[in-house]
């Protein structure tokens, strides 16, 4: 099964519009730490904002934050006033702590965000 | 700070050929990871260590990967010998730690392409 999924294979914004990227995982794990990462045409993996499954709080970092909804194994970021930088590919991952041989960083399949002027 | 330094950041090579990749982490992490990523998926780990010691190397493909961290810090994963499918592009990772609320830095990664 999948542990990481992301809907969207691509999505289209306009310039300055808030944008959310849709993330839901899967585990039994009760800790577990999920991560944002973009990664623009030049290939580095940027990371972007990170949410402990004991955080009381949803996490932001400047124009991202991060819509933590724990029951529904969701989250979701969220970019306020998209910029033309934005345009890249993000990625959303998870890594459990607790279990055995689970210590490894997984990822999801990603969505191609392009923002247009 | 500087970042994880990864070279070269392109390669392409003959099948058959041996390829080998070098990492830098960032100064002071401990835990490394090798990553494999193939065209319009995410990563996947290949290895990881803690200094000097492969913790994880379950996803390796041992008849023909390999990969040393000695001293604790410079990393080079190596392939030999290379095939059609080993063509993707090899991501460097570093954190301080290895739990799982730990931030895992990426390099710019290298682009290999198997002719």
């Amino acid at each position: 099964a999948q542990k990481i999924t992301q809907t969207q294979p691509g999505m289209f914004v306009q310039e300055k519009e808030a944008v959310t990227l849709d993330c839901t995982y899967d585990t039994s794990d009760p800790s577990y730490g999920l991560f944002w990462y973009k990664q623009p045409s030049s290939g580095e993996m940027i990371f972007l904002i990170y949410q402990g499954s004991y955080d009381q709080q949803n996490a932001t970092e400047g124009r991202y934050s991060l819509n933590f909804q724990k029951a529904r194994k969701s989250a979701n970021l969220v970019i306020s006033a998209s910029q033309l930088g934005d345009s890249a590919m993000y990625f959303c991952a998870m890594r459990e702590g607790t279990f055995e041989g689970a210590q490894k960083l997984v990822f999801g399949q990603g969505t191609r965000l392009t923002i247009n002027p | 700070e500087a970042g994880v330094v990864q070279s070269p950041r392109y390669k392409i090579i003959e099948k058959k050929q041996p390829v080998a990749f070098w990492c830098n982490p960032i100064s002071g992490h401990n835990t490394l990871y090798w990553y494999l990523q193939n065209l319009g998926q995410g990563p996947e780990l290949l290895i990881r260590y803690e200094n000097e010691e492969a913790v994880d190397d379950s996803q390796l493909p041992k008849d023909r990967f390999s990969a040393e961290r000695l001293k604790g810090v410079d990393s080079t994963l190596k392939i030999q010998p290379a095939e059609l499918g080993d063509s993707a592009v090899y991501l460097c990772a570093s954190s301080l730690r290895g739990g799982y609320t730990d931030t895992q830095y990426f390099g710019p990664g290298t682009r290999l392409t198997v002719l």
